[in-house]
């Protein structure tokens, strides 16, 4: 298994540009996270998933929009980026019947917006 | 609100003792805890649920005071692998059961020789 993989592992966008980050998971997990990182600011909820072709808002929604489609897959888009958007993005998973509520983190994408 | 963690960063030789602590405003119904090496993903450590049992494995462990709405994690006899960065997660029983978490802003511990 190939766990959870983001794609891109870099990007460089300049103000104004689009973009969608993919996530993509092969363990059949029901829930499904994005979360931005940014230096001293630890770990923050953008939007995440409960399941298939369901959404929902996290603590720093603005500027994101995100969709499920597919079970396996989660995207993020950026519709117009903004330097503020500059942060190392996230993806996790985790399954609905797991007692220990582990989520997988991918590896990351750092997005630099200049 | 994101849990305050304290220290924001230690640094210990090998050998020694930590403490890391997690305090939240919101009365907490779980406590997760995630480590994180630089440049890679966040781990899962452990997880705390209210009225549930103080956790641990080998050298690491934590505690969950409902009281209070703290959390600690216990890092005894450290050795150079326990290096990076440290967060809790926690949520109250309405994000819990919306899945969500909200991380602290982390805790760099630095193991040295």
């Amino acid at each position: 298994n190939a766990g959870v993989t983001q794609t891109p592992k870099f990007r460089v966008l300049k103000t104004g540009q689009s973009m969608t980050l993919l996530c993509a998971q092969d363990m059949n997990h029901e829930y499904m996270y994005w979360y931005r990182q940014d230096p001293g600011m630890g770990l923050r909820l953008i939007h995440y998933s409960v399941g298939e072709g369901t959404t929902a808002k996290g603590e720093v929604p603005d500027g994101y929009n995100v969709s499920r489609l597919k079970k396996q897959n989660f995207l993020l888009g950026l519709e117009s980026a903004a330097p503020s958007q500059t942060s190392v993005y996230f993806c996790a998973s985790r399954p609905r019947r797991d007692t220990t509520y582990e989520q997988y983190f991918g590896p990351g994408t750092r997005l630099t917006v200049t | 609100q994101q849990p305050v963690q304290s220290p924001q960063a230690v640094i210990l030789r090998e050998g020694e003792d930590a403490v890391i602590n997690c305090s939240s405003s919101k009365a907490l119904y779980s406590v997760h805890w995630y480590r994180q090496k630089h440049g890679e993903a966040p781990v899962f450590l452990m997880i705390l649920l209210k009225g549930g049992e103080q956790k641990g494995h080998d050298k690491i462990s934590a505690s969950f005071n409902e009281k209070k709405q703290q959390s600690s994690l216990y890092l005894t006899a450290s050795q150079l692998s326990y290096s990076g960065t440290y967060f809790c997660g926690t949520s109250d029983w309405k994000d819990f059961g919306n899945e969500k978490l909200t991380f602290g802003t982390g805790t760099r511990l630095t193991i040295i020789p």
